[in-house]
């Protein structure tokens, strides 16, 4: 019944070895979100996509790209991932323009850097 | 910027009701979210709020607004052990792109016995 998928759940990785986290979704959304949670902090938009159309955030850092192939899923990619990158990454996806805008959120994937 | 700000943390007794508070910051915000995180999970959405309404019940759910201070309240009532959790208030931006959430600090939550 999971809506939006994240995987793999954990992922660890070396430091600059590039790593690329994973994201579907079963609801047809229009809108698929990044979000980067580093612990004890609230999740932090990095960008999002409206269908094709790739909207990143001023203060994404270049290392962070993302992909989206099909409605169906979308990636996070990390070309260089560094300590400070250890984080949960979460995936959202809405709809747009229905109702109450709510995002639906998928488990997360929890990044860790050695 | 400014943030949307919530008090860190709050412990309460089960059975208890649990109030936790959000200051939010843009007045433009037509919806109003409560967020629930359990350890290591995602984002579970627990209710909303329109803004042009001041409150909203749901079951043990209700929540306030009050626009003009821009404050935000959830309020639990008879908290049990499985409420224990961050909860994030969140406001939304609507952009023509998509609409944009912008979180609140998160406020833990701990029921205890």
């Amino acid at each position: 019944d999971a809506m939006v998928i994240q995987n793999p759940r954990y992922q660890v990785t070396q430091f600059g070895k590039p790593v690329t986290l994973s994201c579907s979704q079963t609801l047809n959304h229009n809108v698929m979100y990044w979000y980067q949670q580093k612990s004890s902090q609230a999740p932090k938009l990095l960008f999002h996509y409206y269908d094709k159309d790739f909207n990143n955030e001023a203060d994404t850092p270049d290392n962070f790209q993302s992909r989206r192939p099909n409605t169906s899923f979308c990636f996070l990619d990390i070309r260089s991932p560094g300590l400070g990158d250890a984080a949960m990454y979460l995936c959202a996806t809405s709809p747009v323009g229905g109702p109450k805008n709510i995002q639906y959120f998928g488990a997360g994937t929890r990044l860790s850097v050695l | 910027g400014e943030d949307v700000e919530q008090s860190l943390f709050l412990s309460v007794r089960e059975g208890d009701s649990s109030v936790i508070n959000c200051t939010y910051t843009d007045s433009s915000s037509t919806y109003l979210y409560w967020y629930k995180q359990e350890p290591g999970a995602g984002l579970q959405l627990l209710t909303y709020i329109f803004s042009n309404m001041d409150m909203k019940q749901d079951q043990r759910l209700t929540v306030l607004l009050n626009k003009k201070d821009k404050h935000l309240s959830l309020r639990i009532a008879d908290t049990q052990t499985g409420d224990s959790a961050i909860y994030f208030c969140a406001e939304i931006v609507l952009t023509g792109g998509g609409n944009k959430l912008t979180f609140g600090t998160g406020t833990q939550l701990k029921v205890e016995l």
